[in-house]
């Protein structure tokens, strides 16, 4: 089944620890993207990668990092997580940059 | 980054015909209008995509005129499940571009 899965799907954590939530998809996609999705705030992009070993900033990707070593991961990490770092946040892929599949989501709360 | 602009929320009934309209007024010429259906803690899910005129697939219809400045996503006869965010986005095919989601239109289907 063509999917984009996501792990851990909550996660719970204090200030400060490390933390990397996983993304993986199983359709050759080259695209691939992270979002946070806030009350009142809508979705927004943090970074996006075209192919491996390319990524760019998207609109939010202060106090983040992500890597594309292989085509089908594109983790996301949290070096420093802060409380306002609390956040839903959804993965995605795409052949056509338009046309994206969406993980189920990783609820994060900072405290 | 073309900007778009949509109600911020609609009610309709089981059974009628939706219409929820885009505006994009700075689209260039080589963006693609695309829509999305989200519901609540779920990822979302692509709907549609066009260039101009009409769009038609077995979940909705898209109407793009002329001047391209709008658009209009219709449902046909919704049901209680249908009740979703819509976002409309504007997207450049076929260069390395970051995705920009609006904050939708709350669609509330009533009984």
């Amino acid at each position: 089944e063509a999917q984009v899965t996501q792990n851990p799907r909550y996660l719970i954590t204090v200030t400060g620890k490390k933390l990397t939530v996983t993304c993986s998809q199983n359709m050759n996609h080259e695209y691939m993207s992270w979002y946070r999705q806030d009350p009142g705030l809508g979705l927004r992009q943090i970074y996006y990668s075209m192919n491996v070993e390319v990524t760019d900033k998207g609109d939010v990707p202060e106090g983040y990092k992500v890597s594309r070593k292989e085509k089908r991961n594109f983790p996301l990490i949290l070096e420093s997580p802060s409380p306002n770092q609390t956040s839903l946040y959804f993965c995605a892929s795409a052949e056509y940059r338009a046309q994206q599949y969406f993980g189920p989501g990783t609820r994060l709360t900072v405290t | 980054l073309a900007k778009t602009t949509q109600p911020i929320s609609m009610d309709s009934y089981e059974g009628q015909e939706v219409n929820i309209t885009c505006s994009h007024n700075n689209i260039a010429t080589n963006d693609y209008i695309t829509w999305y259906q989200q519901f609540p803690s779920q990822g979302p899910r692509f709907i549609i995509q066009g260039y101009k005129t009409k769009v038609t697939n077995e979940v909705a219809s898209l109407f793009i005129p002329a001047d391209r400045k709008s658009s209009t996503l219709s449902l046909p006869r919704v049901s209680l499940s249908d009740t979703a965010v819509y976002y409309c986005l504007v997207v450049l095919s076929g260069s390395a571009r970051q995705l920009t989601f609006g904050s939708g239109t709350q669609l509330t289907v009533l009984p």
